[in-house]
């Protein structure tokens, strides 16, 4: 299995506050991505990086921030949780971008 | 606005039986298409991939047909054993490493 850990596994949080998921790989991958899956849309992608401190928005990239400080980690945070950011959350890997991306297990967070 | 869609929900097939799931996309920038498979409470897994300059691959029981005039592609699985129950993802890939997937195909093979 690729090297992929997300943190944490389950979360529950209070509308408002901030909230801060990490990604780390030890594969020195170059792409990390970070999706949210619901049902109905399927993956849809959030914000993904290409490099360190290079990362560009997904398809439903509002309400969060990203940041790739080195290789191995990649964190999604919610500035401001909402109930609608409740979701099964999914970071992935790959090493050229066009080619397979590895996912981590998942972090189940619930807004309430 | 979502540039992958799979417009079938859900595909009911009997074991040893062929399935057929369909992917279409928007985006004539994507290169590179994939499929990927997944359990329930587990992370998608990778099940096989596409260039934009092929019009098949197989790989086993699995081939994958790409029709770029049509922007179509469809993942044909031969034939379907009870395993293979799960949701399949259809996912698109452009040249700067964006990968984007579709809704999801809820896939029940059937003794």
């Amino acid at each position: 299995d690729a090297g992929i850990t997300q943190s944490p596994r389950h979360k529950v949080t209070e509308t408002g506050t901030p909230v801060t998921l990490r990604c780390h790989q030890t594969e020195n991958h170059r792409y990390m991505y970070w999706y949210r899956q619901d049902p109905g849309h399927g993956l849809r992608l959030i914000h993904y990086s290409y490099g360190v401190k290079d990362t560009d928005k997904g398809e439903v990239s509002d309400g969060y921030s990203v940041s790739r400080s080195k290789t191995e980690d990649f964190l999604l945070t919610l500035e401001s949780a909402t109930s609608s950011q409740t979701s099964v959350y999914f970071c992935a890997i790959s090493d050229r971008g066009r080619v397979e991306a590895f996912f981590g297990q998942g972090t189940r967070l619930t807004v309430v | 606005d979502q540039q992958v869609k799979q417009n079938s929900p859900s595909l009911s097939v009997q074991e040893g039986r062929i399935s057929i799931l369909n992917c279409d996309y928007t985006n004539s920038m994507f290169d590179y298409f994939l499929w990927y498979k997944k359990y329930p409470a587990e992370g998608p897994t990778f099940l096989i991939s596409i260039s934009s300059i092929k019009d098949k691959n197989e790989d086993g029981r699995f081939t994958v047909f790409l029709n770029k005039s049509a922007k179509h592609l469809s993942l044909h699985i031969v034939p379907s054993q009870p395993g293979d129950s799960a949701v399949y993802f259809c996912a698109a890939c452009d040249s700067w490493g964006k990968l984007q997937f579709g809704a999801g195909t809820q896939v029940v093979v059937t003794p």
